[in-house]
């Protein structure tokens, strides 16, 4: 089974603060996709990360997907309350199925 | 406007009560999922469909059915809900798999009593 597991769980820091969430597996992934979940809403794709070592920057995010594609982070520079959500990683099974990580909750605090 | 639509948004029904939620995308996308989001376990997919007539097994696919007759339509079918398919159900359709952004609906929170 593919499984990912993100960490940490929950995240509540003040506004400015830095934070990485990660996500990790033991199987290779042909790709990773990091989702963003607002209460009450489904979730919405923040980026896909395709190669190996691969670092790709969104304003004040940065998704990095390791050289074995077993693994990715996500780094939020001076976060933000806005920033406050669940985060999601997901990747594609050996079958096409999706597979996600549990989630981090992040709370940023003004 | 591109969208996912689910429908009942919220729904409270009692066991063994038959059930179907629905749900449709208007983006001409091949590729469909159903899934369940429970606190601490994340999403887990329950269906998934690469294409018209193609369904396959996710992850929990124990309680439901689905079917994909037409390209849009892809609704999740509880024959004989129980306690335990309390939830929160998404729907998610996209081109494909891997690097295709998934469009995900608003949600169904079923309660089965």
């Amino acid at each position: 089974t593919q499984l990912l597991e993100q960490s940490p769980q929950f995240l509540s820091i003040q506004e400015g603060e830095n934070l990485t969430v990660y996500c990790n597996s033991s199987s290779v992934f042909s790709s990773l996709q990091w989702y963003r979940q607002e209460p009450g809403e489904g979730p919405v794709l923040l980026v896909t990360v395709v190669t190996g070592g691969e670092v790709k920057k969104l304003k004040r995010l940065t998704f990095q997907f390791g050289d074995a594609r077993k693994d990715s982070s996500l780094h939020i520079t001076a976060a933000q309350p806005g920033d406050t959500g669940l985060y999601l990683c997901a990747g594609v099974g050996n079958n096409n199925d999706m597979r996600f990580g549990a989630g981090t909750r992040l709370t940023v605090k003004p | 406007e591109a969208q996912v639509t689910q429908n009942p948004r919220y729904l409270i029904t009692v066991t063994g009560k038959k059930l179907t939620v629905t749900c449709s995308q208007n983006m001409n996308h091949e590729y469909m999922s159903w899934y369940r989001q429970d606190p601490g376990l994340g999403l887990r997919q329950i269906y998934y469909s690469m294409n018209v007539e193609v369904t396959d097994k996710g992850d929990v696919p124990e309680g439901y059915k689905v079917s994909r007759k037409e390209k849009r339509n892809f609704p999740l079918i509880l024959e004989s809900p129980s306690p335990n398919q309390t939830s929160l159900y998404f729907c998610a359709s996209s081109f494909g798999t891997g690097r295709y952004e998934q469009y995900f609906g608003p949600g169904t929170r079923l309660t089965v009593t």
